[in-house]
């Protein structure tokens, strides 16, 4: 079993739609990253995380440590979120472990 | 502008032959790290560097190594590569941080495709 799982592993939506990925972790961690990896292969970072939520533009995120869950929620979905969207948890060596993606797909 | 470059975009190489792929960026990070990207497997951390002259494994550093000898660059070295480390790799920094920091991103540079023939 890996020690981050996303959920779900595809995603087809309609624009305007509210989408949720969520992110499942059993290992202790200092925070979370929240990733975006555009269709030309360019990560970006979304957001860090170590507790509770953060907003930015559209884009949501949460997590609950004592339940070791995250979700990211994008409002009002448009073609342009199209992406992979990939989960790390930073363990307390200071190392990542990632998540394996929900890939995004929105539809005009 | 503020950037992680990473070159060569593109390599293909044959069995054995050393390699480096360069990472340099020109934010001041004290956190600099290499990643490989695999179908199937998503990213996994090769070695990781919380400043100079100090790196560490991460959880996929066999056939690799590393050096941090400045601040703005961590280059990636293959000694004698194989095919299996066919694979797109990441390289990405950011500032260094400890228990409550206040949500550091971590800056990306655009890829490395590699085959090993």
């Amino acid at each position: 079993k890996n020690e981050v799982e996303q959920s779900p592993q595809n995603l087809t939506a309609q624009e305007g739609e509210f989408i949720t990925i969520n992110c499942s972790y059993s290992v202790g961690i200092s925070a979370l990253h929240w990733l975006q990896q555009h269709p030309g292969g360019g990560i970006v970072s979304l957001f860090m995380l170590s507790s509770g939520k953060k907003k930015h533009g559209r884009l949501i995120a949460t997590i609950n440590i004592q339940e070791k869950h995250s979700s990211l929620h994008i409002t009002a979905s448009h073609p342009r979120d199209s992406a992979v969207y990939i989960c790390a948890v930073i363990v307390r060596t200071y190392k990542y472990i990632f998540g394996t993606g929900t890939r995004l797909k929105v539809l005009a | 502008e503020a950037q992680v470059t990473q070159n060569p975009r593109y390599l293909i190489t044959v069995t054995g032959k050393k390699l480096t792929v360069t990472c340099s960026q020109n934010m001041n990070h004290e956190y600099m790290s290499w990643y490989r990207q695999d179908p199937g497997l998503g990213l996994r951390q090769i070695y990781y560097s919380m400043n100079v002259e100090v790196t560490d494994k991460g959880d996929v550093p066999e056939g690799y190594k590393v050096s941090r000898k400045e601040k703005r660059n961590f280059p990636l070295i293959l000694e004698s590569p194989s095919p299996n480390q066919t694979s797109l790799y990441f390289c990405a920094s950011s500032l260094f941080w400890a228990q409550g920091a206040r949500g550091e991103k971590l800056f990306f540079g655009s890829g490395t495709q590699l085959s090993v023939l």
